[in-house]
């Protein structure tokens, strides 16, 4: 089935630690898309992708890191100067504007 | 730059009631609009979405929108809500052109709650 596979499902960091969440998809899709989500706030976008090896921030990209190495995976680092990491994280793909899929999401917690 | 506003963020319904979810939105140009659900700890799933041509849109699940230009709005419907319905509705927009790409704007979202 195609879809969009997020992982892991949760994830746990340490002060001071950097983290990467995957995201992999096999729609065939151009465009990819991580997006922050937190209460009350909706969803907020981190970085976005239109080609291969090629990205541009977000709204929110201060703390952030991506590579497209691979037309199927955009890959999200959380570095340690990312103050208030905790959150749940989704990634999306598309073609063009016509629709977004979305992940399952990763929650992420500092511990 | 644009912007979308869901005026409430918390909605609680009867089982089989009518609901309306509001959502209005700041953009110059016309948008794309969309209404997305998300069950807790899920992804999101598209309900609908608006691009030009008939105001009143059908989506999954018994929803409806309708665009209104005039007041820029673009609010969500169903005439009969089930108990599975229960959920978070996100109201969002992306530029119908320029450099935009796709990436869309979310509104805060309304939390659904419904009631047996």
């Amino acid at each position: 089935d195609g879809g969009i596979t997020q992982s892991p499902k949760y994830l746990f960091r340490k002060e001071g630690q950097n983290v990467t969440l995957s995201c992999e998809q096999n729609l065939n899709h151009d465009a990819m898309y991580w997006y922050r989500q937190d209460p009350g706030q909706g969803l907020r976008l981190i970085y976005y992708s239109q080609i291969v090896n090629d990205f541009q921030k977000g709204d929110i990209a201060e703390g952030y890191s991506v590579s497209r190495e691979k037309k199927e995976s955009f890959p999200l680092t959380v570095t340690s100067a990312q103050k208030n990491p905790t959150a749940f994280y989704l990634c999306a793909s598309s073609i063009g504007q016509v629709k977004a899929f979305f992940g399952q999401g990763t929650r992420l917690t500092v511990v | 730059a644009q912007s979308v506003t869901q005026p409430d963020i918390h909605i609680t319904v009867s089982e089989g009631a009518s609901l309306e979810l509001r959502c209005n939105y700041s953009y110059g140009a016309t948008p794309y609009l969309f209404w997305y659900v998300q069950s807790p700890g899920q992804g999101l799933q598209l309900l609908l979405k608006y691009f030009s041509g008939d105001t009143l849109v059908q989506g999954i699940k018994g929803f409806e929108a309708e665009f209104k230009r005039s007041q820029s709005s673009f609010n969500l419907r169903k005439p009969s809500v089930h108990w599975s319905d229960a959920a978070e509705y996100f109201c969002a927009v992306v530029d119908a052109g320029g450099t935009s790409y796709g990436k869309l704007t979310f509104g805060q979202g309304t939390i659904l709650t419904v009631h047996p």
